[in-house]
């Protein structure tokens, strides 16, 4: 069974600019969450998308959003960049309901803005 | 809101020794508390969780101890291995797959 997919895997954006990223899932996999991932933050929760519902959200800015498709590859996108977006960005899935324990992540996409 | 604290930032051992860390959380209501280590370059991924109902558990070198009352919990390694050098990341979720992430511990084994 494949794992989780993200692409790309690496990319440089300027300020102001706009990305998106994308991820699918394990195969049967329904639920995906996104993670920023910074050497002083830690791994910070973004949102979680389930069904191609929005369940869960982070604090994050209104810039960050994402959604889910009905296949449920997701993407998440960022406007207007700012250099402290700069990050790896990890997807990861679980089979779906609530709390089903492991999240199986991805590589992720390691964006850096300039 | 919601937190959780991890402690070392760092933490070097000889190979052989033991290594613990320590993670407190803020919200009473987690009830599902995972750890995950993540090697260099690679992604996290799942050694260890506990649920709220249970107070230790224990898979091989690896044991993780939850303490409701004080709203902690740690992660225990025994016989530490070269092998073991990672970054190591306690969580904390209630019902949800919305995982409150530690900062991470670099943990490093010295042969």
């Amino acid at each position: 069974k494949a794992g989780v997919t993200q692409t790309p895997r690496y990319l440089i954006k300027t300020r102001g600019q706009q990305v998106t990223l994308s991820c699918s899932p394990i195969s049967g996999h329904r639920s995906v969450s996104w993670y920023q991932q910074t050497p002083g933050q830690g791994l910070q929760f973004l949102f979680e998308y389930f069904s191609e519902t929005q369940r869960n959200k982070g604090n994050f800015p209104g810039r960050f959003s994402g959604r889910q498709f009905s296949n449920s590859r997701s993407e998440m996108n960022v406007s207007t960049l700012e250099l402290g977006d700069s990050a790896l960005y990890l997807c990861a899935s679980t089979p779906g309901g609530q709390n089903t324990g492991e999240l199986f992540f991805g590589e992720g996409s390691r964006l850096t803005v300039l | 809101g919601e937190n959780v604290e991890q402690h070392p930032s760092t933490l070097s051992v000889q190979e052989g020794d033991s290594a613990v860390i320590k993670c407190t959380y803020s919200d009473s209501a987690s009830n599902y508390f995972p750890w995950y280590k993540q090697e260099l370059g690679k992604r996290p991924q799942l050694i260890i969780d506990i649920r709220s109902n249970v107070g230790e558990k224990k898979d091989q070198r690896i044991a993780v101890t939850l303490n409701k009352t004080a709203k902690h919990f740690s992660l225990h390694i025994t016989e530490t291995q070269p092998e073991d050098s990672a970054v190591y990341f306690c969580a904390a979720s209630k019902d949800t797959d919305k995982l409150i992430f530690g900062t991470g511990t670099r943990l490093q084994v010295f042969p």
